[in-house]
């Protein structure tokens, strides 16, 4: 069973539409995030949830809206895609707040292309 | 401010080499953790390990090691007889507790190609 999935893996859509990725963690985990990763393969934290509340936005444009409808989901909505939203988004959880220590696990990305 | 530096963009060795990946870390807390991940070409990321700033012991996997200095603020990781396999982005990151989570700082990775 994989602990952290996301779908769809790949997403080519025309600009302006809207779209949404969807994560699952089967982990037991509070924390869940969603991670950008750029052409240059720079990862930047977007949002974070932790048991369904929200607790870090990232100056992240408002067309992205995650929603949490429960700790082991955290679902990305991209509205009017633009061409600058291409990247590899990482859904990625981690272990009940314990402080520091707790590692985060990625899913296996999910790349989207705007055209 | 927390910063992760890998200076190393890439780096290609021949099978059986040994490889040094450098990781430089800047933080004001005392208690911190750091970590490395492995994206292999096909994407995803793979948890390697983890140490906390409390911790300077080096840790040997396998044909893995990581050697943690605070002296010198480095978390450098080793991988000696490269293989094929090995070929991925590798990248440095640190966490630090914000409120009651963790917040993560991720180098910009080093891109390792080993050549058959």
């Amino acid at each position: 069973d994989t602990a952290v999935s996301q779908t769809p893996k790949y997403l080519v859509t025309q600009m302006g539409n809207d779209k949404s990725i969807k994560c699952e963690q089967n982990l037991g985990h509070d924390t869940m995030y969603w991670y950008k990763q750029d052409s240059k393969k720079f990862l930047k934290i977007m949002f974070s949830y932790n048991n369904k509340e929200l607790i870090i936005n990232e100056t992240v444009p408002n067309r992205f809206s995650p929603k949490s409808p429960d700790k082991a989901h955290l679902n990305l909505h991209i509205n009017s895609l633009e061409l600058g939203d291409s990247a590899v988004y990482f859904c990625a959880s981690g272990a009940p707040g314990q402080g520091t220590g707790n590692t985060i696990y990625f899913g296996e990305g999910s790349w989207l292309t705007v055209v | 401010a927390q910063k992760v530096t890998q200076a190393q963009t890439e780096i290609s060795v021949v099978e059986k080499e040994d490889v040094t990946l450098d990781c430089v870390y800047e933080t004001r807390d005392t208690t911190y953790y750091l970590f490395w991940y492995k994206q292999p070409p096909s994407g995803e990321l793979v948890f390697l390990i983890r140490r906390n700033s409390f911790d300077e012991q080096n840790e040997i996997s396998g044909r893995y090691s990581w050697n943690f200095q605070k002296s010198t603020s480095s978390f450098n990781f080793t991988i000696t007889a490269s293989q094929v396999v090995d070929s991925a982005v590798y990248f440095c990151a640190l966490s630090r507790q914000v409120g009651n989570f963790n917040k993560f700082y991720f180098g910009s990775g080093t891109k390792l190609n080993v050549k058959p």
